[in-house]
């Protein structure tokens, strides 16, 4: 069953950042939060990863509360190839599940 | 970084007629991988997570005789479905974790069963 919660769609003009929110109020200590996303027809992307710690790589940033119970993930200036579906996910590490909610629909606007 | 490759990417078969996907890891070896399929604007369901060298395990709802896993061997995992429907028509594709680094997924197989 998903364990997160997300807006289902938002839009972010080109250029700007887009934020994009993610509650997992039931996260346990030992599960990661994954980002990936899904352009349309193709199958999903790895984003980016963490487990308490802010992390940023060449994609993204994503910033984990202190809590753990929710989470940000910034696409810092967007692109028109940036619109997809994006997916927050918790996974135990050596679980072998791994469970999609419904995700947020983002539209870069030129 | 860590590659699924899913073949076929569209397929078009007659009702009644079996359909096999072939999802490989092709620069890592995965002991196991993940079955998902997705309806237009939903989300991915996971359908069945196929283990080397054992029985698939199968999510609820999902009939193990009507999606046929086999996953011989540490790169490929192979998907049959088996006397296609047209409600069978669908976007599958497949998954492999990657230890810590997460799941890489395929790029996906377009079902049409007419």
């Amino acid at each position: 069953d998903a364990k997160t919660t997300q807006p289902p769609s938002m839009d972010c003009a080109e250029g700007r950042a887009a934020n994009l929110p993610c509650n997992h109020s039931t996260i346990s200590g030992n599960e990661y939060v994954y980002w990936y996303r899904q352009i349309h027809s193709q199958g999903p992307q790895y984003i980016i990863h963490g487990l308490k710690n802010n992390e940023t790589n060449e994609m993204a940033s994503l910033i984990i509360t202190e809590d753990r119970k929710s989470s940000t993930l910034i696409l810092p200036h967007a692109t028109l190839r940036d619109t997809a579906v994006y997916y927050c996910i918790v996974d135990q590490t050596g679980a072998n599940n791994l469970f999609f909610g419904t995700g947020t629909r983002l539209t870069v606007i030129p | 970084g860590a590659v699924v490759s899913q073949h076929p990417s569209r397929v078009i078969c007659k009702s009644g007629t079996s359909v096999k996907i072939e999802c490989r890891s092709l620069d890592f070896q995965a002991t196991t991988m993940f079955w998902y399929r997705q309806f237009p604007k939903q989300s991915l369901m996971l359908m069945a997570t196929s283990n080397e060298g054992s029985k698939a395990t199968y999510e609820q709802g999902v009939e193990k005789d009507k999606f046929l896993i086999n996953h011989a061997s540490l790169t490929l995992s192979t998907l049959t479905v088996t006397s296609a429907h047209p409600e069978d028509s669908s976007f599958y594709i497949c998954s492999a974790r990657r230890g810590t680094y997460g799941y890489t997924f395929g790029s996906g197989t377009r079902l049409t069963v007419v």
